[in-house]
């Protein structure tokens, strides 16, 4: 079953403005961890943010927030001022604590396109 | 302080052959884990090393085998290859086990014909 769910294969925003790309995710742990990465053409991934399943309050680095809400199993990622750069794949991830080491299961991955 | 290099960046090989790729980590982390990436499959999990020892390995066949030396260079080997092994090989390492961040290289871009 399909644990991490990117339901945009593909989004286009307007440089300056903000955008949310969509994650539900699926465990039946109560401790995990969910990030999201960026991978842009040159193919590294690029760690943005990173959230715990205890942190009461949402993620933020920087222009890249994580609205986390639990109840509903997701954790959207939100740009805001998009910029030329921001044109990549971005992925949602999560490490289930209790039942796995260091796996970390990937998302299908969302492409973002700033235009000009 | 030095990313995580993955070597080589791009490999091509023929089918029935096999392959080596290496994967240096971030000086100080101990461990390291190897994802496979397909525009079909995805970001798929192979396995995750830690202090010598694998501790975790994803659902691949056993022609997929790697190791890691006390030095916590990682190397992953690819025997008997088949066209669908062609992907892009990320290497990934982090501290400890169970760390938030993974610090991913560039990938070794593996074409087999």
């Amino acid at each position: 079953a399909q644990k991490i769910t990117q339901t945009q294969p593909g989004m286009f925003v307007q440089e300056k403005e903000a955008v949310t790309l969509d994650c539900t995710y699926d465990t039946s742990d109560q401790s995990y961890g969910l990030f999201w990465y960026k991978q842009p053409s040159s193919g590294e991934m690029i760690f943005l943010i990173y959230q715990g399943s205890y942190d009461e309050q949402n993620a933020t680095e920087g222009r890249y927030s994580l609205n986390f809400q639990k109840a509903r199993k997701s954790a959207n990622l939100v740009i805001s001022a998009s910029q030329l750069g921001d044109s990549a794949m971005y992925f949602c991830a999560m490490r289930e604590a209790e039942t796995s080491y260091d796996k970390v299961i990937f998302g299908p991955g969302t492409s973002l396109s700033v235009i000009p | 302080k030095a990313g995580v290099t993955q070597t080589p960046r791009y490999l091509i090989k023929t089918r029935g052959q096999q392959v080596t790729l290496s994967c240096s980590p971030i000086s100080g982390h101990r461990s390291v884990s190897w994802y496979q990436q397909t525009p079909g499959q995805g970001l798929q999990f192979l396995f995750e090393y830690f202090s010598e020892t694998q501790r975790n390995k994803g659902n691949f066949p056993g022609r997929f085998s790697g190791r890691q030396f006390s030095n916590s260079r990682s190397e992953m080997n690819v025997s008997t290859l088949e066209l669908g092994d062609s992907a892009l090989y990320l290497c990934a390492s982090s501290p400890v086990v169970g760390n938030e961040k993974l610090f991913f290289g560039s990938g070794t871009q593996l074409s087999v014909l």
